[in-house]
């Protein structure tokens, strides 16, 4: 079935430790996106990719990173800087259709730090 | 930079009823794009409803319809015939060309029987 595929469902994550997320897409989109979650809370952009080996900043970036090394795939790292990573992270693709285009989420990761 | 506004936390509807949820926005792009996502509580995010800025007629999708007023920056849902499956939580979102969607607070809409 064709999709983006988020892993792991739940993350759990020691003080200072840095974590990768998973995002994978089979559906030939082109551009990737992150988005975290908060309680109560809307989504807020983390990183964006817009092609391969290519990526910008989101409105709340520091603290991670990601790579764009293949179409297919757009890894999230939360690194040891980020100060209050627990949270419920989402990816995203956009596809080009003919109606316009559309973004399309996976079923998230739930990140806590224990 | 872009902001979106729901101003209800929270709604609730009798089944088979009516209710509008409303958003507004503010941006700074000629054209963007306005969204209503649904997220149940499995959290995934599901699309509801797309509307184009330069379009001038509302968007559609069977019992969802929204009511878009370029002017005043309102971009509200209207959900038809109500049924508890539409219980969820719902996101307005806006875009600009690089699709970097910015999203409001989300109104929890509960329906009941």
């Amino acid at each position: 079935d064709g999709g983006i595929t988020q892993s792991p469902k739940y993350l759990f994550r020691k003080e200072g430790q840095n974590v990768t997320l998973s995002c994978e897409q089979n559906l030939n989109h082109d551009a990737m996106y992150w988005y975290r979650q908060d309680p109560g809370q809307g989504l807020r952009l983390i990183y964006y990719s817009q092609i391969v080996n290519d990526f910008q900043k989101g409105d709340i970036a520091e603290g991670y990173s990601v790579s764009r090394e293949k179409k297919e795939s757009f890894p999230l790292t939360v690194t040891s800087a980020q100060k209050n990573p627990t949270a419920f992270y989402l990816c995203a693709s956009r596809n080009r259709g003919p109606t316009g285009n559309t973004i399309y989420f996976g079923e998230g990761s739930w990140l806590t730090v224990v | 930079a872009q902001t979106v506004t729901q101003s209800q936390p929270e709604m609730s509807v009798q089944e088979a009823e009516t209710v509008t949820l409303s958003c507004t926005y503010d941006t700074s792009e000629n054209n963007y794009y306005l969204f209503w996502y649904k997220q149940p509580p499995s959290r995934q995010m599901i699309l509801v409803i797309r509307q184009e800025a330069y379009k001038q007629q509302n968007a559609t999708e069977n019992r969802f319809s929204v009511n878009f007023q370029k002017a005043a920056k309102s971009f509200s849902l209207k959900i038809s015939d109500s049924q508890l499956g539409d219980t969820a939580m719902y996101f307005c979102a806006s875009g600009g060309s690089n699709y970097k969607l910015t999203f409001g607070k989300g109104t929890l809409l509960t329906v009941n029987p």
